[in-house]
């Protein structure tokens, strides 16, 4: 495997369900990014993971939890989620953790598509 | 506030026809502006940074520029599988995360 890679790359579920999504990145980068991207807007970032250390939480609803267990590895667990929570969310890293210095450039996996029924 | 718009919208290009999109920025001091090719169901796939105005970098048919308020990527003689969404993201002095803009998408057409 290369680059950053997710799991799955569909996923539907009710709103009374729990489910996690994974993200590995294969490149030795150091930080490690959720974003969410619904049609017609801007990404929209909801956490970023520092050496394993989460830096920033975007205002995101508690029925979204991250987990950063090692530098490779992150994951976005779901519970009780509403159907406007339906969209893309992608995985991204970046050599630099934060603050970022001159390679803050971010690599992204292909996505996640969930619909919340 | 840090703002990014991208215009236009969708533009739809003739295999060969050279063409601009334009990203404007609005950002309290510009740390790095990131051009991103997205297909359809996938990812972005990053293409350029660039860091300070005048700065220009290129990728084959792709060719971005720099200036104080906005950037421009060139796109020569497209192909149809240039066909896909261009983001723009800027990140500002002090700051590590990015602000993208809504994307333009482009077709190309044999």
């Amino acid at each position: 495997e290369t680059g950053v890679t997710q799991t799955p790359r569909h996923l539907v579920m009710g709103m009374t369900n729990k489910k996690s999504l994974k993200c590995e990145q294969h490149l030795g980068h150091n930080a490690m990014y959720w974003y969410k991207q619904s049609a017609k807007k801007p990404l929209e970032l909801m956490f970023v993971y520092s050496l394993e250390e989460r830096v920033e939480n975007n205002s995101v609803p508690s029925r979204f939890s991250p987990e950063c267990p090692n530098s490779s590895h992150l994951f976005l667990h779901l519970h009780t989620l509403q159907p406007e929570d339906s969209a893309l969310y992608l995985c991204a890293s970046s050599q630099d953790g934060w603050p970022s210095g001159s390679h803050n450039e971010q690599f992204f996996g292909p996505g996640t598509r969930l619909t919340v029924l | 506030e840090d703002q990014v718009t991208q215009s236009p919208e969708a533009l739809r290009l003739q295999e060969g026809e050279s063409s601009s999109l334009n990203c404007s920025y609005t950002v309290s001091g510009l740390r790095g502006l990131f051009w991103y090719r997205q297909d359809p169901g996938k990812g972005p796939e990053f293409l350029f940074t660039l860091y300070s105005a005048g700065e220009e970098k290129e990728k084959e048919r792709l060719k971005a520029t720099l200036t104080k308020k906005e950037s421009f990527l060139h796109i020569t003689a497209p192909k149809p599988e240039d066909s896909a969404t261009y983001l723009c993201a800027v990140q500002a002095s002090g700051a590590n995360n990015l602000f993208f803009g809504t994307g333009t998408r482009l077709t190309v057409i044999p």
